[in-house]
């Protein structure tokens, strides 16, 4: 059967306020990360994506900042909508250059948006 | 705007039986990948397809696991002798091409597969 599910870290904010959604990844040589947000039953959604070589990058209303240092990724939403209820996993690539490319993916952070 | 997608949305099988997960990638991709997800659980990579050859498959993707691009469409997962711990949801995901700006994996909204 199934496992038992892993307890999600859970974000909860007001409608209105920004959100900041944090995320380790593991591996120094990680050189592509991406934020994807997935609703209940449905597939990982791209939101924006960041190079290594890049230390920030903006997008409509969400913002990922990248601190290589600690190896730490940070997603920002301005102005939370009840829409944006999701859960949010950060998913970093080993292999930029490769034709395998495949992703690893964090344990991912559920966000509550109260009205 | 295209998507990948996915068929059957849900799949209740027998254990031992053997089941095929259909996936229509993005029809200019090159790249196409396997993930899944177990209940609750972070997304699992499971293996990369290209040029007609995998690319690269994690321990997950043993002898019971095969995927095949019959077509110039399709791209499918076969698992030929499922297990109860094969129940998951189990989602496609292709990319452009190898490239500056064309890294992102987009996924389709996945299989669910229950293991009776």
């Amino acid at each position: 059967g199934e496992s038992v599910g892993l307890h999600l870290p859970t974000l909860s904010v007001q409608e209105g306020d920004n959100s900041i959604i944090n995320c380790a990844y593991s591996n120094s040589a990680s050189d592509y990360f991406i934020w994807y947000k997935q609703e209940s039953g449905k597939g990982p959604q791209f939101i924006i994506d960041i190079r290594s070589n890049m230390d920030k990058r903006q997008g409509q209303r969400v913002t990922v900042l990248l601190n290589k240092t600690v190896k730490h990724l940070s997603l920002q939403i301005a102005a939370t909508q009840p829409g944006d209820s999701a859960v949010y996993f950060c998913a970093e690539n080993t292999d930029f250059t490769g034709t395998a490319s495949k992703l690893t993916f964090g344990t991912g952070t559920r966000l509550q948006v109260t009205l | 705007e295209p998507e990948v997608t996915q068929t059957p949305s849900h799949q209740v099988t027998q254990m031992g039986q053997e089941v095929i997960l259909r996936c229509v990638p993005i029809s200019n991709h090159l790249y196409f990948y396997w993930y899944r997800q177990i209940l609750g659980q972070k997304v699992e990579f499971l293996v990369s397809f290209y040029n007609n050859e995998i690319s690269e498959k994690s321990e997950i993707f043993d002898d019971q696991f095969s995927v095949e691009r019959p077509d110039g469409s399709n791209f499918t997962l076969k698992i030929r002798s499922t297990k109860l711990e094969d129940s998951a949801m189990y989602f496609c995901a292709s990319r452009p091409r190898q490239g500056a700006s064309e890294e992102t994996q987009y996924f389709g909204p996945g299989t669910r597969l229950l293991v009776l």
